[in-house]
């Protein structure tokens, strides 16, 4: 069974710098996905990785996955008010089943 | 193109009664899926539908859960009788078809028991 597991859980940051959200998973996973969740929203998809080394960038997040140490990272350059946000990570199989982590709660302070 | 579609989106009932949530999913999806999504957590499968088949619901509590996809469309998710720790949010999501890349999630219904 696959176990998704996030860390930070809770992150609070400054404007305008730089941090890594990480993403460990228990098994093989087919593929890696990141999610975004405002508050009282529903989810919005950012990334999904399909293949070790996969690395996705849009705007100031990156995405990454090492399929050998099980690893997916997000990363946040320059953070901004905006980016402010839930994130999480889930892996899923062919089965289509997706396994999410318990999600990192991110704040980014003026 | 419209998304997922659910209803209601709140809903506050007292313990033991039933309560029922509506999905309709993008246009041309035939994976539906339903999750619960407890406060605080990431969101858990309770059951997938291909077409109108539902092909993994080891994870719905049956003795007061049940769902439906009568004609591979929309789907309903019943509860009977609700209990406190039903509380959560319980998010629809759609894709093309099993192993398409990705799920687009509705906006969830928040269910409040009391």
């Amino acid at each position: 069974e696959l176990k998704v597991e996030q860390n930070p859980l809770f992150l609070s940051m400054q404007e305008g710098k730089n941090y890594t959200i990480y993403c460990n998973y228990s098994t093989t996973s087919d593929r890696l996905y990141w999610y975004r969740q405002d508050p009282g929203k529903s989810l919005e998809s950012l990334f999904v990785l399909l293949s070790n080394g996969a690395v996705k960038q849009e705007g100031r997040l990156m995405a990454s996955l090492d399929t050998k140490a099980r690893l997916s990272t997000l990363h946040i350059t320059a953070a901004v008010h905006d980016l402010s946000a839930t994130y999480f990570c889930a892996g899923g199989g062919v089965s289509s089943r997706l396994t999410f982590g318990e999600g990192t709660q991110l704040t980014v302070n003026p | 193109e419209a998304g997922v579609v659910q209803s209601p989106r709140y809903k506050i009932i007292e313990k033991k009664q039933p309560v029922a949530f509506w999905c309709n999913p993008i246009s041309g999806h035939n994976t539906l899926y339903w999750y619960r999504q407890n406060l605080g957590q990431g969101p858990e499968l309770l059951i997938r539908y291909e077409n109108e088949e539902a092909v993994d619901d080891s994870q719905l509590p049956k003795d007061r859960f049940s769902a439906e996809r009568l004609k591979g469309v929309d789907s309903t998710l019943k509860i009977q009788p609700a209990e406190l720790g039903d509380s959560a949010v319980y998010l629809c999501a759609s894709s093309f078809s099993r192993g398409q890349i990705e799920q687009f999630f509705g906006p969830g219904t928040r269910l409040t028991v009391l």
